[in-house]
């Protein structure tokens, strides 16, 4: 799992709250990822981020959101207008510079459940 | 716009026997592809990728993955199974030289890949 931590590794939430997802990266990557896992639906991205003060939606995003206040932080809310929140979240970066086609590095991964 | 199939969602396969994942991809220029391999509860680890040159790629853990651009596909190849490698295996696109902002991969469903004693 690289140089990128998330925590926590498992969390329960009642239905109406918020909640926040930490990732964490010590490989001086610029870029970012939230990826949302639901089984047989491989991953989806929710928000990603290039540089620090600046994120962009991805193709699931309404729900959820996101900040980018340092380098080697990029935290994930999932909020109570987030219809089916219950699923494995992703979190990953890609370091900048000449490779366009740079892996991503991803973190170990959080479990969101909804009770 | 790209996306990425996996058409089959399990894959059976003897330890010992050679193992095949497919994957076919839809980008409108050219390619990036990517394998990724996920093991229970844990987050996608890095196998191999394409960006160009050589239609053959090794990777990791004894794996290749062969791009063929006429069929558009990506199949993941082992020679020998082992039954340590049975996980969930991703497939992953994006088009070269898109919006640089974004680089995100597309990502297939998943194939799970069982490798039998």
């Amino acid at each position: 799992d690289g140089g990128i931590t998330q925590s926590p590794k498992y969390l329960f939430r009642k239905e109406g709250q918020n909640v926040t997802l930490s990732c964490e990266q010590n490989l001086n990557h610029d870029a970012m990822y939230w990826y949302r896992q639901d089984p047989g639906q491989g991953l989806r991205l929710i928000y990603y981020s290039q540089i620090v003060n600046d994120f962009q939606k991805g193709d699931i995003a309404e729900g959820y959101s996101v900040s980018r206040e340092k380098k080697e932080s990029f935290p994930l809310t999932v909020t109570s207008a987030q219809k089916n929140p219950t699923a494995f979240y992703l979190c990953a970066s890609t370091p900048k510079g000449a490779g366009h086609y740079n892996e991503q590095f991803f973190g170990p991964g959080t479990r969101l459940t909804v009770l | 716009a790209q996306s990425v199939a996996q058409p089959e969602d399990q894959v059976n396969v003897a330890e010992g026997n050679p193992l095949t994942v497919k994957c076919t991809y839809s980008v409108s220029g050219n390619p990036y592809l990517f394998w990724y391999v996920q093991y229970p509860n844990r987050g996608l680890q890095f196998l191999l990728k394409y960006i160009t040159g050589d239609n053959l790629v090794k990777g990791s853990y004894g794996f290749e993955a062969e791009f063929n651009k006429s069929q558009t596909s990506f199949h993941l190849k082992k020679p020998s199974a082992l039954v340590s490698d049975s996980a969930l295996y991703f497939c992953a696109v994006r088009e070269a030289f898109m919006d640089t902002g974004r680089r995100a991969l597309t990502f297939g469903s998943g194939t799970r890949l069982q490798v039998q004693p």
